[in-house]
């Protein structure tokens, strides 16, 4: 089946920028997305792009979407510590990436 | 803004239990979602509901998992008889458009555990 891949663990300090990385298997992919999960909480979608575009900005969200190489990046700009949460990956079907831990240290 | 909510928060059973996992959805949406994620491990796509049946599963959906619509506002995934492996956070989903993440709501979770 498909699969989606991320990078489990990421430590920033507060104002630095975070990249959260992701790869995915499926090519047909029409939407790819990046949500949230803070403690305790559901998850909340962050954001999406479409297949067709290699970047989108969202206030301090900027996705880069690398098709070719099937690469898909969440840039957190001026990490705040309530940015600290785990970051899942998806694609179009759903299936998701165990997800990446950011922890924004003071 | 509406949500998604779940009860209860956190379930304990013993295993080869009974357990009800409720889901309010977002009063429009018309198709429904659970997930797993059994810790430390991904969010895992269960099954899809529409217009009173389901629309597509997974293979982990097998004949111990059911779900049902029992009125106009809860959505309910039952587990018949619980096993070890059945741990995990278990979240609902509404979306008022099919296939497409940017409409789908999630809900806070159930946590069970089954003893």
């Amino acid at each position: 089946g498909e699969d989606v891949e991320q990078s489990l663990f990421l430590s920033v300090r507060e104002g630095d920028s975070s990249v959260i990385n992701c790869t995915y298997t499926d090519s047909s992919s029409t939407y790819l997305y990046w949500y949230k999960q803070e403690p305790g909480a559901g998850l909340q979608l962050l954001t999406y792009i479409f297949s067709n575009m290699d970047m989108k900005q969202d206030q301090r969200l900027t996705v880069l979407l690398n098709k070719k190489d099937k690469h898909l990046s969440l840039r957190i700009a001026d990490t705040q510590t309530g940015d600290s949460a785990i970051y899942f990956c998806a694609d179009s079907t759903l299936t998701f990436g165990k997800g990446t831990m950011l922890l924004v240290s003071p | 803004e509406p949500e998604v909510t779940q009860t209860p928060s956190h379930q304990v059973t013993q295993m080869g239990q009974e357990v009800i996992l409720r889901c309010v959805p977002i009063s429009n949406h018309l198709y429904f979602y659970w997930y797993r994620q059994i810790l430390g491990q991904k969010v895992e796509f269960l099954v899809s509901f529409y217009n009173n049946e389901i629309s597509e599963k997974s293979e982990i959906f097998d004949d111990q998992f059911s779900v049902e619509r029992p009125d106009g506002s809860n959505f309910t995934l039952k587990i018949r008889s619980t096993k070890l492996e059945d741990s995990a956070m278990y979240f609902c989903a509404s979306s008022s458009r099919p296939g497409q993440g940017d409409t789908q709501y999630f809900g806070p979770g159930t946590r069970l555990t089954v003893l």
